[in-house]
């Protein structure tokens, strides 16, 4: 079946540190891959996403390729602020299945200090 | 415009007693998705609706999960003779189309506790 794989949290970092939560995932097909961000005390909601490999998505300074030779979709961001904290989710969805239905990783927590 | 919305945004029930959680979807999406995100299990997928049909059950976990949609909008999932292991927040999210490159939009999520 469908998986995804992301690093253990939490990651804690200073300000203006580069940022790099890595996801790997299984499945059959060729998946569509995203991250969710969801920040305290808010709802899950779309970062960005990648349809198809070698496909790069990027928004709010966050950058992820599509490397379907590694089967990776890692998530990086250059200088961080202390806003960026939250928990982060990668997650797939199956084209070869009926729902198109979201499999999350277990969440990366990120906390930025000063 | 009005995102997804849920209902109660927090419930505490008794074990063995029934509940209804509701999510009114963006309007126009045909297609939603229940999840259940706990401490135990992550995030993980419950049911999906196109338009009022449900081409997908597969996740919900026992046969106490069922959920309705009615009209093209409006959701009810049932949990019946609740647990505590069934503790956890149920998200919904709705999407313009079930397609796999599609964005899901999520709601705030119900937050259900079973004493």
């Amino acid at each position: 079946g469908n998986s995804v794989t992301q690093m253990e949290g939490p990651v804690t970092l200073s300000e203006e540190a580069f940022l790099t939560i890595n996801c790997t995932y299984t499945a059959t097909g060729y998946p569509s891959l995203f991250w969710y961000v969801q920040y305290p005390g808010e709802g899950l909601q779309l970062l960005l996403k990648a349809t198809k490999a070698d496909d790069k998505g990027s928004n709010k300074g966050f950058e992820a390729t599509y490397r379907k030779e590694t089967t990776s979709f890692h998530l990086e961001k250059g200088s961080v602020q202390v806003s960026d904290s939250a928990v982060y989710f990668c997650a797939l969805s199956d084209p070869t299945g009926t729902a198109s239905k979201l499999t999350f990783g277990t969440g990366t927590r990120l906390q930025v200090t000063l | 415009g009005a995102g997804v919305s849920q209902s109660p945004s927090n419930k505490v029930t008794e074990k063995g007693k029934d509940v209804e959680l509701r999510c009114d979807p963006i309007s126009g999406h045909t297609a939603l998705y229940w999840y259940r995100q706990s401490l135990g299990q992550g995030l993980e997928f419950l049911i999906y609706f196109q338009g009022n049909s449900a081409p997908d059950k597969s996740g919900l976990p026992s046969d106490r999960f069922s959920a309705e949609r009615t009209g093209g909008s409006v959701s009810t999932l049932t949990i019946q003779r609740t647990q505590q292991e069934d503790s956890a927040v149920y998200l919904c999210a709705s999407a313009t189309e079930g397609l796999a490159g599609g964005e899901q939009f999520f709601g705030p999520g119900t937050r259900l506790t079973v004493l």
